[in-house]
């Protein structure tokens, strides 16, 4: 069955730190969609980022990275120089096959609370 | 920009009232999803919708129906509130064309069942 575990449930940065947040995921599908969804207070989630199965390489965009390990099952997500406008809660979902009537698997979610 | 819409940010009822969250969209998404979210559970499948009239029921299905009479509104309705169904809802929509694997959210509705 698909799961998908965040380990950590809050964690807590001082501006201008790098942080990474872990993403562990179970498929036993060879074609699956991994994504990582951004909540901040007002409650509606943001897109961040859409990785296929097949596409094991790192993503860089801006502050944000993104380290795709098939072999290891996990797809963490590293903030660089942390701001405290990126305080929110972090998804990490999962979706197997493509497109049609796939649902998306959510972690439990990472609080990061960015300290000034 | 695609634009996913729920009536209420929060809402207040009684225990075994009906209750009716709605959600619209206006991208002409075939796909459109109910979650709910609740501390340390992360975000789980109610109901999922395909087209209109057409409905799958998700991890949590208990105590929840839907309805999507039209292609851009989906309602999910507690038949008889319960204090267990206090939690945040959210709608999605997605398109199902290759490459569409994104959801799109609206901003959630608060339910809390006194």
């Amino acid at each position: 069955a698909q799961k998908v575990t965040q380990a950590q449930t809050e964690i807590s940065v001082v501006e201008k730190e790098d942080v990474t947040l872990d993403c562990v995921y179970e498929t036993r599908d060879t074609t699956y969609y991994l994504f990582w969804y951004k909540q901040p207070p007002s409650g509606e989630l943001v897109f961040l980022i859409r990785r296929n199965s097949f596409d094991e390489q790192n993503e860089i965009s801006g502050r944000y990275s993104w380290n795709f390990q098939k072999s290891t099952s996990s797809f963490n997500f590293t903030i660089t120089a942390s701001q405290v406008v990126d305080s929110a809660v972090y998804f990490c979902a999962l979706s197997e096959g493509s497109g049609g009537y796939n649902k998306l698997i959510f972690g439990a979610g990472t609080r990061l609370a960015v300290h000034p | 920009d695609v634009k996913v819409t729920q009536s209420s940010r929060y809402l207040v009822k009684r225990t075994g009232e009906k209750v009716f969250l709605e959600c619209v969209q206006d991208m002409d998404h075939e796909n459109m999803f109910w979650y709910r979210q609740d501390p340390g559970l992360g975000l789980r499948l109610i109901y999922f919708s395909y087209d209109v009239k057409m409905k799958e029921k998700g991890d949590i299905p208990e105590g929840y129906s839907v309805s999507r009479e039209k292609k851009e509104r989906f309602s999910l309705i507690l038949e008889s509130a319960s204090t267990n169904q206090t939690s945040m809802y959210l709608c999605a929509s997605r398109g199902t064309d290759r490459g569409s694997e994104k959801l799109f959210f609206g901003s959630g509705t608060q339910l809390s069942v006194l």
